[in-house]
């Protein structure tokens, strides 16, 4: 079974400049996550998706952050203009739903470099 | 709010040597806890979970973890390290921003990096 897949894997891109990730959850999950890694610390919750409704972006910089999910199964997160302070590695996660027990797997993430 | 502290950054072993890394979470009632394991290079994989009932739970690869609820810990433990087991390890809590359990949001801890030299 196909994991979690994110494109593209690594960036490089001058400040200013607008990025766009994209995320393919595991088949059939209904719960999709957007989730930010700054160097030496654990992954924060950027914003979470049920089907194609946003149900907590709470912690999404919607000055320049923004993220759709389309038909519900694919994503994107997108950065205009980018800072250097965005220089982080980018985490989509899935699970089926957000019922106690379920898993939430992770993609391999795309980093991000900002210069 | 919500916090999980893990206490070791770095922690240096050499196989065969026994292994505990420190997870602590910060509020009483009814706790979930996760350990996540990210090998070099690789995505962030589930290593083992504990929701109720027995306080020893065993994971993947030989790991187990001890929810002490009197101490708030959750405490990561392989009798026996591998050089395969060198990776970053990572303790979370599903806790929402309003406060409580959220299954929706993860807190993770900042991570402790193994190094295992054969």
């Amino acid at each position: 079974e196909a994991g979690v897949v994110q494109s593209p894997r690594y960036k490089i891109i001058e400040k200013k400049q607008p990025v766009a990730f994209w995320c393919n959850p595991i088949s059939g999950h209904n719960t999709l996550y957007w989730y930010l890694q700054n160097l030496g610390q654990g992954p924060e919750l950027l914003i979470r998706y049920e089907n194609e409704e946003a149900v907590d972006d709470s912690q999404l910089p919607k000055d320049r952050f923004s993220a759709e999910r389309l038909k519900g199964v694919d994503s994107t997160l997108k950065i205009q203009p980018a800072e250097l302070g965005d220089s982080a590695v980018y985490l989509c996660a899935s699970s089926l739903d957000t019922a106690p027990g379920n898993t939430i797997y992770f993609g391999e993430g795309s980093w991000l470099t900002v210069v | 709010a919500q916090s999980v502290s893990q206490h070791n950054h770095h922690v240096i072993l050499s196989e065969a040597a026994s292994l505990e890394l420190g997870c602590n979470y910060s509020y009483g009632g009814t706790v979930n806890l996760f350990w996540y394991v990210q090998y070099p290079g690789q995505h962030l994989q589930l290593l083992l979970k504990y929701f109720s009932g027995d306080p020893l739970v065993k994971g993947i690869k030989g790991f187990e973890a001890e929810f002490i609820k009197s101490k708030f810990s959750f405490n990561l433990r392989k009798p026996s390290v591998q050089w395969s087991d060198t990776a970053e390890y990572f303790c979370a809590v599903p806790w929402g921003n309003a406060g409580g359990t959220s299954y929706g949001k993860l807190t993770f801890g900042q991570g402790t990096i193994l190094t295992v030299h054969p």
